[in-house]
């Protein structure tokens, strides 16, 4: 099957920085998702975004399909955008999941 | 629309019991999906459905977990008997097909507890 593998595995941000996560993938997909996972438990979709570039307030996301990665940049960091992210790719109609990144913005 | 909403939020029961877990997808949605996710294998496609049809049932665990869908708006996951080892927020996704299984909305997840 494929592996999805997400860096960093945690990451502790000071309130302002910026940080890029990566999610690498070892084969073709059809699709990529990003997921933030509050401190609460829920599941928000960030981007669906199977290629390109794609931008939404502080958050913006690049997909380059033919070399099997996406970026996840969180620009101005805040102590909300605390929590876990994961990409996701859909393989074979499924969508399987990343480990995940833990992010701790501190103020 | 209201989003995906799943019931109940919070489930503490004892081992041998059964556990029905529900949910309500995004109206005009036709894909159905149920994930679990525990610390240690994080998140795992459980079952999904396509227009209320059971696609692909291969992540089901054994088979004391069933699923069904038997409308467009409702589906179920039921545990019988539940163990220990279920144990874990239990998530209910839908999406609406693109030729893929396109964007994904997941409701809040049911925590469930077994003692």
């Amino acid at each position: 099957g494929i592996q999805v593998e997400q860096s960093p595995p945690d990451l502790i941000l000071q309130e302002g920085a910026n940080s890029t996560l990566r999610c690498n993938f070892s084969d073709s997909v059809n699709n990529l998702q990003w997921f933030h996972q509050n401190p609460w438990g829920q599941l928000i979709n960030l981007f669906y975004i199977p290629s390109g570039t794609k931008q939404n307030g502080r958050l913006s996301a690049t997909t380059v399909a033919t070399e099997r990665y996406s970026l996840l940049y969180i620009s101005s960091s805040q102590t909300t955008d605390s929590g876990v992210y994961f990409c996701a790719v859909e393989y074979g109609n499924k969508l399987v999941f990343g480990a995940g990144t833990i992010l701790r913005v501190k103020s | 629309d209201a989003g995906v909403i799943q019931s109940p939020r919070h489930e503490v029961t004892e081992m041998g019991q059964e556990v029905t877990l529900r949910c309500k997808p995004i109206s005009g949605h036709d894909y159905l999906f149920w994930y679990r996710q525990t610390m240690m294998r994080g998140l795992e496609l459980l079952i999904y459905f396509n227009n209320n049809v059971p696609i692909d049932d291969s992540g089901m665990p054994e088979d004391r977990f069933s699923a069904k869908m038997p409308n467009a708006s409702f589906s179920t996951l039921k545990i019988q008997p539940s163990e220990p080892r279920d144990s874990a927020v239990y998530f209910c996704a839908s999406s609406l097909s693109r030729g893929t299984t396109g964007e994904l909305f997941f409701g809040e997840g049911s925590r469930l507890t077994v003692l």
